[in-house]
């Protein structure tokens, strides 16, 4: 079992839809979570940084963290096609030295 | 624009050949990660070095090497390279060493064996 799991789309939306983006994972010492936005055949950059549990937001972006359930979401309001690109959940822990990547799901946001 | 550089963009090799990828990390940035990124296995890590010194390993393989210059800049060695070594590599940078710290990726290399 992979530590992080993550459905690898595609996700088609039109655009001005509210999208959900969904991350599991399997140790429960994890306590740093991360989103990034890759576009195609660039590096990844990132979106959110979420310490915990709870929500954190930053613009139409909305970072949740369920640590009872193991599950972490991002959420896009009023999506726009230059949201289009593959999201990156990441997730770490204090001991560890790198970052676990989910597979990453590809958004396609139509116009 | 995160700051990391890595050159050269694009690399074509043959199967048994030699390369060196190169980084440059964020200005003040110590810490230097190395990932690979298959269209089967996703962003996995490879290897981290701060300020010099070789701090974890990842899913490296033996025929992979990385070193972290005293200017802090790194470089990926990949030898007797096999098809399977096809992927992009991403190196990304941080302030201190810790894995929760903000890494920044650059814009990768993506290396093709033929």
């Amino acid at each position: 079992q992979k530590e992080v799991e993550q459905d690898p789309g595609p996700l088609s939306v039109p655009e001005g839809a509210i999208v959900s983006l969904n991350c599991t994972y399997s140790n429960s010492a994890f306590q740093y979570f991360m989103w990034y936005r890759q576009y195609s055949r660039k590096g990844p950059e990132l979106l959110m940084y979420t310490y915990s549990s709870g929500n954190k937001e930053d613009g139409r972006f909305t970072a949740q963290v369920d640590k009872s359930s193991k599950y972490i979401s991002l959420f896009i309001r009023d999506s726009q096609p230059s949201d289009s690109a593959t999201y990156l959940c990441a997730i770490t822990d204090t001991g560890r030295r790198a970052l676990t990547f989910g597979s990453g799901t590809r958004l396609q946001v139509q116009p | 624009d995160s700051g990391v550089t890595q050159t050269p963009k694009h690399l074509i090799t043959a199967t048994g050949q030699r390369v060196t990828l190169r980084c440059s990390p964020r200005s003040g940035d110590l810490s230097v990660y190395w990932y690979q990124q298959s269209l089967d296995q996703g962003l996995q890590f490879l290897i981290h070095y701060y300020n010099g010194e070789e701090r974890a390993k990842g899913n490296i393989l033996e025929r992979f090497s990385a070193q972290q210059f005293p200017d802090l800049h790194s470089e990926l060695n990949l030898s007797s390279l096999e098809l399977g070594d096809s992927a992009l590599y991403f190196c990304a940078s941080s302030v201190a060493s810790s894995g929760a710290d903000t890494q920044y990726f650059g814009p990768g290399t993506r290396l093709t064996v033929l």
